[in-house]
C-alpha cells in the first residue's frame, strides 16, 4: 500500500525565517510527487516533481525530489505570515492516477 | 477561468440519512476525483472518474458511490450516514486524469 510520511507535523517560526518541510514516500511504480498548500479548504497546487523534473522553484518556494532516498523537501525562504497553512505532500504511482497524501505539516509564521 | 466548484459548502445530516454532493470540474477537464479529509489528516482517495467511467476506487464501504455525467460534472452519494462520515469532501479535476489535480473548496459534512 502506498505511504507518505511528512515531518514535522507542525512548525512555528518567525517572519523572515527559512523553513524546510520533509516528505518521504513508498509507492509502487512511482510517477510523481506533488506539493499543495491548504489554508482554509481547497488545497492549492504548488509543485509537481517527476523523474524528469526533480527540482522546481517559484519565488520564495522551492522543492527537490530525491529518488534514491524516496523523499522530497519543500523550502520556503524569508517566510511571511501569509505562508501560514498546512502543506500537503502527495504521490501517484501504479496503474491509476489517485493521489496518496501525507498528514501534512502545519506551518505557523508569527510576525 | 472558473476553478472547480462544489455544492453545497456545508451540510448537516443525522445518522442513517443519505447525502449527495456535487462537483463541476474546470472547463475542459474530463477527470474528476473525490477525496475525504478528516480533521488532522491528509485527503484520502475515494473515487476517480474519467469520461464517465470509474477508473479507481479507494478503501471505502459500498455506502459510498459516485457517477460522472456527460458534461463531466460528478456526484458523490453516501448512504446510511455514520458519525464517522463527518469530514471535508474534496473534489479535484484534471484534464485526462493526469497527476496534477486541481481541488475545489470542498463540502463540509457534519453528521449528528
Amino acid at each position: 500500500e502506498d505511504k507518505v510520511v511528512q515531518s514535522p507535523l507542525s512548525l512555528v517560526v518567525h517572519e523572515g525565517d527559512t523553513v524546510t518541510l520533509n516528505c518521504s514516500y513508498e509507492v509502487t511504480n512511482f510517477r510523481s510527487l506533488l506539493w499543495y498548500k491548504q489554508e482554509k479548504k481547497a488545497p492549492t497546487f504548488l509543485f509537481m516533481l517527476t523523474s524528469s523534473g526533480i527540482e522546481k522553484k517559484s519565488g520564495r518556494l522551492s522543492s527537490i525530489l530525491d529518488k534514491k532516498e524516496l523523499s522530497s523537501i519543500l523550502n520556503i525562504t524569508a517566510t511571511q505570515t501569509g505562508d501560514s497553512a498546512i502543506y500537503l505532500c502527495a504521490v501517484s504511482g501504479g496503474s491509476n492516477y489517485k493521489l496518496t497524501f501525507g498528514k501534512g505539516t502545519l506551518l505557523t509564521v508569527n510576525p | 477561468d472558473a476553478g472547480v466548484t462544489q455544492s453545497p459548502t456545508h451540510l448537516i445530516k443525522t445518522r442513517g440519512q443519505h447525502v449527495t454532493l456535487r462537483c463541476s470540474p474546470i472547463s475542459g477537464h474530463k477527470s474528476v476525483s473525490w477525496y475525504q479529509q478528516v480533521l488532522g489528516q491528509g485527503p484520502q482517495f475515494i473515487f476517480q472518474y474519467y469520461e464517465k467511467e470509474e477508473r479507481g476506487r479507494g478503501n471505502f464501504p459500498d455506502r459510498f458511490s459516485a457517477r460522472q455525467f456527460p458534461n463531466y460534472s460528478s456526484e458523490l452519494n453516501v448512504n446510511a450516514l455514520l458519525l464517522g462520515d463527518s469530514a471535508l469532501y474534496l473534489c479535484a479535476s484534471s484534464p485526462r486524469g493526469q497527476e496534477t489535480q486541481y481541488f475545489g473548496p470542498g463540502t463540509r459534512l457534519l453528521v449528528l
